[in-house]
Order: C-alpha cells, then structure tokens, then sequence
C-alpha cells in the first residue's frame, strides 16, 4: 500500500513533443504529491506538486494532472526541450498522519531523452 | 552557497570497513533526511531528523547509523560494509516536520563496496 508505480520506465520523444509520465498510488492517505526532477551526477529536485483539492497544476510548460477517484497523477512536459532530458520521479506523501507521515515514497523513475 | 553539502563525493572501499559520510544544510531548516538510491536509481528513504530527535527510520539493517549533532548536521555512520551497501546516498532537508514542501537535495555521495 506504500507503493507508488511510475511508467514509462524509459521515454524518448522529438523536440517540440510532449512527454507524458504516469503514476499510480493505493494509499489513501497521500494527500502530496511532487515531481522531482535528477539531472546526471546531481540530486533531485523538485519540479512542481499538487495537492489533491486540485486536478490540474500548470507551471509554465509543466503540468499535473491528478486523478484522484483513479488514485493517478501525471506529468506533462509540453515543447520538451533537450535540456529536459533527466530522470523524472513522482511521488507522494500524507500530511495526516499515520505511516506515511513526514515521509514521501517515490516512484520507479522515467529517464526521459528529448531528441533534437 | 551550497544549500545542503555532503562529504565526500566519492567513497570507494572493501567489504567489511567502517565508513561516515557528512551532511551539512545552510538553508536553516529543522528535518534533515537520508535516501538511498540503488543502481537502478530507485530512491528510497532510510532516516529522518527533526530537531536532532530521530523521526523515521525505516527497514535498514542497523549497521547503518545515523547521528544529527546540531540540526544542520546529519551524518551517517556504516559499519561493517557489504557488497549491496553501493549505491548513491542522498542527504536532504525540508522546512519542517511534515518535510512535504520542498525537500533540498545534496549532490549524492557515491559509495562503491569492492
């Protein structure tokens, strides 16, 4: 029930195309959910979240969309760009207690390449 | 300025040695966590920190120790190191408790167990 399941494990899209990363969670309790963003040899960071009062968050060519009686959320990269080719995590957290508490479980990750 | 710093960068070493690494965060926060990422690049939390009071602490064998002398310090001490303790090891920080904000990641210290 702590997991959260990410797909594609690998995406490759042209320049100008959209990357679309989805993830899937069984906890109930999770009400965070962020993507973070490796680039090679660097920490993560995080990218944007969404919390789950909303079902869609955009930042500028980034958008999450949140599904939230499918218990799914994903990320949409419009224009991607080669400079966004990074591995790419979802994942979630509970504000609310319990064992999911103060902690986020992430996802697999996508490595996502963006051809020129 | 760094926002979270780890030492060393690299650390390679035989099965059975005892090693530390160090993590030092700037950004003036209370929680202070270890991950570890394996070769597949999965991520997973081992331990948290709020306030130098152990906060998580998840399955890890206890040869791992974690120890926070103030609450910008975490570090993490491995005894008797195996094979299958390689990986890259994060440390980070969030703001609070919850930790579910922003948590700042270090640049990884990359562990390789011969």
């Amino acid at each position: 029930q702590q997991q959260v399941k990410q797909s594609p494990q690998s995406l490759i899209v042209q320049k100008g195309g959209i990357s679309i990363i989805n993830c899937a969670y069984e906890n109930t309790a999770f009400d965070y959910f962020p993507w973070y963003q490796q680039f090679p040899g660097k920490g993560p960071a995080l990218l944007i979240a969404i919390r789950p009062d909303v079902s869609e968050k955009k930042e500028g060519r980034f958008t999450i969309s949140f599904n939230k009686s499918a218990k799914q959320f994903s990320l949409h990269i419009m224009d991607s760009q080669p400079g966004d080719s990074a591995t790419y995590f979802c994942a979630a957290g509970s504000t609310a207690g319990g064992t999911s508490y103060g902690k986020l479980t992430f996802g697999q990750g996508t490595i996502l390449t963006v051809h020129p | 300025d760094t926002a979270v710093s780890q030492t060393p960068k690299y650390l390679v070493t035989q099965m059975g040695n005892d090693k530390s690494i160090k993590c030092e965060q700037n950004l003036g926060h209370d929680t202070m966590y270890w991950y570890k990422q394996d070769s597949k690049k999965f991520l997973k939390i081992m331990f948290s920190y709020n306030n130098k009071e152990l906060i998580i602490n998840e399955t890890v064998p206890n040869r791992f120790s974690p120890k926070s002398p103030d609450k910008a310090h975490l570090n993490l001490h491995i005894n008797s190191l195996e094979l299958g303790d390689s990986a890259v090891y994060f440390c980070a920080s969030s703001q609070d408790l919850v930790g579910l904000g922003t948590q700042y990641f270090g640049p990884g210290t990359r562990l390789l167990v011969l």
